[in-house]
């Protein structure tokens, strides 16, 4: 099994254009997290998701979109990119036994 | 609101010596706190639930609900231990956030 899968792994975009990250995953999880990681300051939540057609915001959601019309696919749209967005993002997913997270290797996405 | 806090950003122990990562949470709810470590090219991934009072790799942490904290100890630290450490408090809605990560140097 793949486990949670990320793509792409690296972008540069400029100011104003947007991109979306894409998160998928084979472990038949119903919850789904997008994070973002910037240096000290830990992962903060941008968006969670329950189940399929269940969406919610994080810590940090201004800028950003999500969906989750599947259960295995959560991409994160940013519309008008800033370079406030550039940072490291991770996707992840969750059973309801236990609770524990499982993370994608991360995207790196630089905006200049 | 719910808040994870780890104090420290980064900790140096010489091997051997014992360590302990704090972290401290603020939830008014039943929690459900975790520890992950994130070592040099790898992914996330998770080290210990305090559901299941485990010991992972020599590692224990106990759940203080009167100090609200869960702090990470290891008695004789090892290079390999070397990490970046995250304390993660998951909510009743399945919501889970992360502490800011301290990072661990075990110096030989």
């Amino acid at each position: 099994n793949a486990g949670v899968t990320q793509t792409p792994k690296f972008r540069i975009l400029k100011i104003g254009q947007s991109m979306t990250l894409q998160c998928t995953q084979d472990m038949n999880h119903n919850y789904m997290y997008w994070y973002r990681q910037d240096p000290g300051m830990g992962l903060k939540l941008i968006y969670y998701s329950v189940g399929a057609g269940i969406t919610d915001k994080g810590e940090v959601p201004n800028g950003y979109n999500v969906s989750r019309s599947t259960t295995e696919d959560f991409p994160l749209r940013l519309e008008l990119a800033a370079p406030s967005q550039t940072s490291v993002y991770f996707c992840a997913c969750g059973g309801a036994q236990y609770n524990e997270a499982f993370f994608g290797q991360g995207t790196r996405l630089t905006v200049v | 609101a719910q808040r994870v806090t780890q104090p420290e950003k980064l900790l140096s122990v010489f091997k051997g010596a014992p360590v302990e990562l704090k972290c401290n949470y603020s939830y008014s709810g039943s929690p459900e706190l975790f520890w992950y470590v994130q070592y040099s090219r790898q992914r996330l991934q998770l080290l210990l639930r305090h559901i299941s009072r485990e010991s992972i790799k020599g590692f224990t942490a106990d759940l203080n609900k009167g100090e609200t904290s869960f702090h990470l100890k290891k008695p004789f630290a090892q290079e390999e231990d070397s990490a970046m450490y995250y304390c993660a408090l998951t909510t009743g809605g399945f919501k889970t956030i992360f502490g800011a990560g301290t990072r661990l140097f075990v110096k030989a």
